[in-house]
């Protein structure tokens, strides 16, 4: 098993929608958690961190799940501008060394 | 405009070549990292510093270098370049090892 998973989609989704993102972690002790934004050929992107008790950036909420060893992305009212691939990190216990997930692709359409 | 600045933004290296690719920040941020990354892969750490003088190996050093000798220089080195090498590689730097990193807009190797 992968240590970090995502679905790579694409997700295909109308403006205004709203959508949500997966990402499971294999290892119980991890520590820290954060989601990436990645546009074509470009870098990757902060995006937000994820705390235990969820957190909001406007139309972004992360929520981390340990129970079940996942993290999530939901964004509301999609705007052209969200198409991206969004990249989940997952920080191991015991070490500073980022574990990416491959990215989930998504697409809004007009 | 602070940030990461790498060089070359692209190149086409001929195989048995030696290159190095240039990374610098001017954040003064301690921490610095090298990803590749692959189509299907994700990114993946090959080297990293979590203070100058100091480096360690990341999930996939083997044909790479590096070296730290001061805190905004972090140049990557291919002894002799392989074509599994040819990836995208970005340069990385984070405050400490446990805030979140900022990434430079990369550079795209192609090794023939």
């Amino acid at each position: 098993r992968k240590e970090v998973e995502q679905d790579p989609g694409p997700f295909n989704v109308p403006e205004g929608a709203t959508v949500a993102f997966n990402c499971t972690y294999s290892n119980s002790a991890s520590q820290s958690f954060f989601w990436y934004r990645q546009d074509c050929r470009k870098e990757p992107k902060l995006l937000m961190s994820v705390y235990s008790s969820g957190n909001e950036d406007g139309r972004f909420t992360a929520q981390l799940n340990r129970a079940s060893q996942y993290i999530s992305l939901l964004i509301r009212d999609s705007k052209l501008s969200d198409s991206a691939t969004y990249l989940c990190v997952v920080i191991p216990s015991g070490t500073y060394k980022y574990i990416f997930g491959t990215g989930t692709r998504l697409k809004v359409l007009a | 405009i602070a940030g990461i600045t790498q060089a070359p933004t692209s190149q086409i290296l001929a195989a048995g070549r030696r290159m190095t690719l240039r990374c610098t920040q001017d954040m003064r941020h301690n921490a610095m990292y090298w990803y590749r990354q692959d189509l299907g892969l994700g990114l993946r750490l090959i080297h990293y510093s979590n203070t100058a003088g100091t480096t360690g190996k990341g999930e996939v050093p083997d044909g790479y270098s590096v070296s730290r000798a001061n805190t905004d220089d972090f140049p990557l080195t291919l002894a002799s370049a392989v074509p599994s090498q040819t990836s995208v590689y970005f340069c990385a730097s984070s405050d400490n090892p446990n805030q979140p990193q900022h990434f430079g807009d990369g550079t795209r190797l192609s090794i023939l």
